[in-house]
């Protein structure tokens, strides 16, 4: 059973920085694309960014085009993400999402880890 | 970027009953490569991450109930929840996956009458 837990959420003030881990399992990890996916409390879904099986294509929603990277260790079957100069506007719930087939449909998602920016 | 907008953004239905979900896009999110729209459909519930009922715009995702099924191609599409159960209270969120950034819709809060 595939299976993703994140972790490294937490408070950050604004202008800080925060590296999100995900640790996978269940499946084979090097032939998925990856995907991160926010939550903002009590709103909607946001696409962050995603990254090809073998991390040599990435790509990202603008509002994080710049500040955010995602990255992977196919070795450690562990997705990242470090967000730097963080917003109040970035405070989300962080989703790691794996896509069905290898592909870019979100299938399988983790419970998330919640990242708060605030002073 | 594909905008993608739900309608409505919320609905109360009676159990039993049937509930219709409508996305639309802002370009069409059929391919010309592989002639399939790039669609999906989420349930999310309190505390939950979401979960995927249908891709492909109409393919039922393994477990999901027959009673939700998708329809359209191009720009318009919609959920059909054929008869409704208490567990169907939830947000739908529908999803483009033809390009990135990928791009969910608002979405529709279905509430039991």
């Amino acid at each position: 059973e595939k299976q993703l837990v994140e972790s490294g959420g937490g408070l950050v003030q604004p202008g800080g920085s925060l590296r999100l881990s995900c640790a996978a399992s269940g499946f084979t990890f090097s032939a998925y694309w990856l995907t991160w996916v926010r939550q903002a409390p009590g709103k909607g879904l946001e696409w962050v960014a995603n990254i090809k099986p073998d991390g040599s294509e990435k790509n990202y929603v603008d509002s994080v085009k710049g500040r955010f990277t995602i990255s992977r260790d196919n070795a450690k079957n562990s997705l990242y993400l470090q967000m730097n100069s963080l917003r109040a506007e970035d405070t989300a719930v962080y989703h790691c999402v794996t896509g069905k087939g290898g592909g870019w449909i979100p299938e399988c998602w983790g419970q998330g880890t919640l990242v708060t920016v605030s002073s | 970027d594909f905008v993608m907008t739900q309608s409505p953004d919320s609905l109360a239905v009676s159990l039993g009953e049937r509930a219709t979900i409508n996305c639309k896009s802002s370009r069409s999110v059929l391919s010309t490569s592989d002639n399939q729209n790039y669609l999906a459909w989420f349930q999310q519930k309190p505390g939950q991450p979401p979960k995927l009922l249908i891709y492909w715009a109409s393919t039922r995702e393994s477990g999901v109930p027959d009673r939700f099924s998708g329809s359209g191609s191009g720009t318009d599409f919609t959920l059909t929840i054929s008869s409704l159960q208490a567990e169907d209270a939830a947000i739908y969120y529908c999803q483009q996956y033809h390009s990135a950034p990928i791009t969910f819709g608002q979405g529709t809060r279905l509430e039991i009458k």
